[in-house]
């Protein structure tokens, strides 16, 4: 599975457009971008992933560029519950299921 | 909504006693998995199980360490000696499928302090 790099933190005011970046410069055609974040010490909460085509649900947008090598993700308007470690992970088809998860981004929304 | 469920959400053991974390994963799901996260650090991949046996496993998950699906809904871990550094928060997750694009669902945590 591809590596990805993050940010270490960001900031965001609340009610604004939170946008974390991630790359994966050496993703393969078929391995996926996953988003999860994890608020406090909880489980890590899903939020999206896509291939290749850009991605929406109720809680975020998920933004990949064409080459695929980078990817946005987009909080529309974030709260305050929104701070927490996001991570970006790169899996692939022929994987067991399991997620690597890196350092992340710390995103703190501030009032 | 279906959810991941731990039991106990805190357990406080003694160096060398045995433990047993408990996990009922969501119903339909058929792939399992333990992770641990030390405090402050990142989240660990432990062990993946599919169809009663594991799938994959990590360097961390070694001979203390034992899972099992005992009836239709439990996944347990089993640390066998627990030493100081088991300490740690320890979380379930399943998923329908694996492959690139589907999700895997976490529960809240078991926090293990092993004294």
């Amino acid at each position: 599975d591809a590596k990805t790099t993050q940010p270490p933190s960001m900031d965001c005011a609340e009610g604004r457009a939170a946008n974390l970046p991630c790359n994966h410069s050496t993703i393969s055609g078929n391995e996926y971008v996953y988003w999860y974040r994890q608020i406090h010490s909880q489980g890590p909460q899903y939020i999206i992933h896509g291939l290749k085509n850009n991605e929406t649900n109720e809680m975020a947008s998920l933004i990949i560029t064409e080459d695929r090598k980078s990817s946005t993700l987009i909080l529309p308007h974030a709260t305050l519950r929104d701070t927490a470690v996001y991570y970006c992970i790169v899996r692939g088809s022929g994987n067991t299921g399991k997620l690597i998860f890196g350092q992340g981004t710390t995103l703190q929304v501030k009032p | 909504e279906p959810e991941v469920t731990q039991t106990p959400s805190h357990q406080v053991t003694q160096m060398g006693q045995e433990v047993i974390l408990r996990c009922v994963p969501i119903s339909n799901h058929l792939y399992f998995y333990w992770y641990r996260q030390i405090l402050g650090q990142k989240v660990e991949f432990l062990v993946s199980f599919y169809n009663n046996e594991i799938s994959e496993k990590s360097e961390i998950f070694d001979d203390q360490f034992s899972v099992e699906r005992p009836d239709g809904s439990n996944f347990t871990l089993k640390i066998r000696s627990t030493k100081l550094e088991d300490s740690a928060m320890y979380f379930c997750a399943s998923s329908s499928l694996t492959g690139g694009g589907t999700e895997a669902f976490f529960g809240q945590g078991t926090r293990l302090t092993v004294v």
